[in-house]
């Protein structure tokens, strides 16, 4: 069975501190997907990054940025000088192909409260 | 600019009134989803739809139906609704074929009072 570990409920951190996000997943897949996103207070859910289980390169975007790493069922993610507007509820997603059905359905994780204080 | 948009983003219905959450997306994406949203407990899938007329059972369908007579639409519907059923209700949609991620509307905070 597919599962995604995010063990951080909240953090706090203090504004222009790095803050890293962990990310665990468990699936029997070869091919399989991993996925960030960022829920504001707003409430929508915003897309950050897709990464294919082929693909080990980190990604860096700005300030932030993904550690992928297969030996360890991880995809942690990174915030570099965290500021004010990076508060929100972050979410780490896993999925199989699409065969079609509920093959490909994002299995998320409970997601982790970050909170940037100034 | 692409997007997927749910009706309402308040809410307020009382105990056994049947409830109606809209959700369209202008995106011709094949699958559709509802989820609800508790502190806690993260995402909770309740219905899926990968096709027009389909709908598939998520975790925790009981007390939910769904109906997708056209693409663009998917609706949830609370038959007879209850406290326990007060909270944020989440639509996304995605398309078919290699899992893209999904695109998610704002939501809508149910209270049933």
């Amino acid at each position: 069975a597919q599962k995604v570990t995010q063990a951080q409920t909240e953090i706090s951190v203090v504004e222009k501190e790095d803050v890293t996000l962990d990310c665990v997943y468990e699936t029997r897949d070869t091919t399989y997907y991993l996925f960030w996103y960022k829920q504001p207070p707003s409430g929508e859910l915003v897309f950050l990054i897709r990464r294919n289980s082929f693909d080990e390169q980190n990604e860096i975007s700005g300030r932030y940025s993904w550690n992928f790493q297969k030996s360890t069922s991880s995809f942690n993610f990174t915030i570099t000088a965290s500021q004010v507007v990076d508060s929100a509820v972050y979410f780490c997603a896993l999925s199989g192909l699409n065969y079609g059905g509920s093959q490909g359905n994002l299995i998320f994780g409970k997601g982790t409260k970050l909170s940037v204080k100034p | 600019d692409v997007k997927v948009t749910q009706s309402s983003r308040y809410l307020v219905k009382r105990t056994g009134e049947k409830v109606f959450l809209e959700c369209v997306q202008d995106m011709d994406h094949e699958n559709m989803f509802w989820y609800r949203q508790d502190p806690g407990l993260g995402l909770r899938l309740i219905y899926f739809s990968y096709d027009v007329k389909m709908k598939e059972k998520g975790d925790i369908p009981e007390g939910y139906s769904v109906s997708r007579e056209k693409k663009e639409r998917f609706s949830l519907i609370l038959e007879s609704a209850s406290t326990s059923q007060t909270s944020m209700y989440l639509c996304a949609s995605r398309p078919g074929g290699v899992p893209y991620g999904y695109t998610f509307g704002s939501g809508t905070r149910l209270t049933v009072v």
